[in-house]
């Protein structure tokens, strides 16, 4: 299994620009979490979806955040218009149980700079 | 609000001892904990769960204990290797019938020196 796939693994924009990060799940895993790391804040959970579904999108900071999932394989979180203060780890990870009581496998991370 | 603490100080232990690190948090005890390892670069690696009803388990040379009156968790890894130097992430999960979502500890970074 090639684990969970993130794309790009760095991205360097400018601000005002917007962003596109991509995460392919495991496939068979059904629910699907994106999460922001940063040295100040630590790993933020930021949503999660179930089946496809947006379950909880409470940690979403702004409404130049946003995130979807059109199919079991697929997701990605924009962040429109980008800022500095958005740089960090964008991680992506999913499990196979509705929730987080399982195992959560995580990707490799997309590391954003924003200028 | 849920509040989680881990040392914030780097942990440096000699190979072959016993490595602890410790996770506090300051509310409601969560129905499951979780531990994981970050590699520098990389994202978190599960390594263990214990519910609340449990108060220890082990896995190889990993134990984790859970105290809810101490509202505290303790992380031991036993005969510590230079490959066990990474950043132990503690994670709370309040549970299914919680509202809130899982939150995670800023980290423990852990150095074995040969």
């Amino acid at each position: 299994d090639a684990g969970v796939i993130q794309s790009p693994r760095h991205e360097v924009t400018e601000m005002g620009q917007e962003v596109t990060l991509r995460c392919k799940p495991i496939s068979g895993h059904n629910s699907l979490f994106w999460y922001r790391q940063t040295m100040m804040r630590g790993l933020e959970l930021l949503i999660y979806f179930n089946n496809n579904v947006p379950i909880d999108d409470s940690g979403m900071p702004e409404d130049r955040f946003s995130a979807k999932m059109p199919n079991a394989s697929f997701s990605t979180l924009k962040i429109q218009p980008s800022e500095p203060r958005d740089s960090a780890v964008y991680f992506c990870a999913s499990s196979t149980l509705a929730g987080h009581r399982d195992t959560q496998y995580f990707g490799p991370g997309t590391r954003l700079t924003v200028l | 609000s849920q509040k989680i603490e881990q040392n914030s100080e780097a942990l440096n232990i000699q190979e072959g001892k016993t490595a602890t690190l410790t996770c506090n948090y300051t509310n409601y005890s969560p129905a499951y904990l979780q531990w994981y390892r970050q590699d520098p670069g990389r994202g978190p690696v599960f390594l263990l769960l214990i519910r609340e009803n449990e108060k220890e388990k082990r896995k190889e040379r990993l134990k984790v204990t859970f105290d809810t009156t101490l509202k505290q968790s303790l992380f031991h890894i036993t005969a510590s290797q230079p490959a066990d130097s990474a950043t132990y992430l503690c994670a709370l999960d309040p549970g299914y019938s919680s509202a809130s979502k899982i939150i995670f500890g800023s980290g423990t970074r852990l150095s074995i020196r040969p």
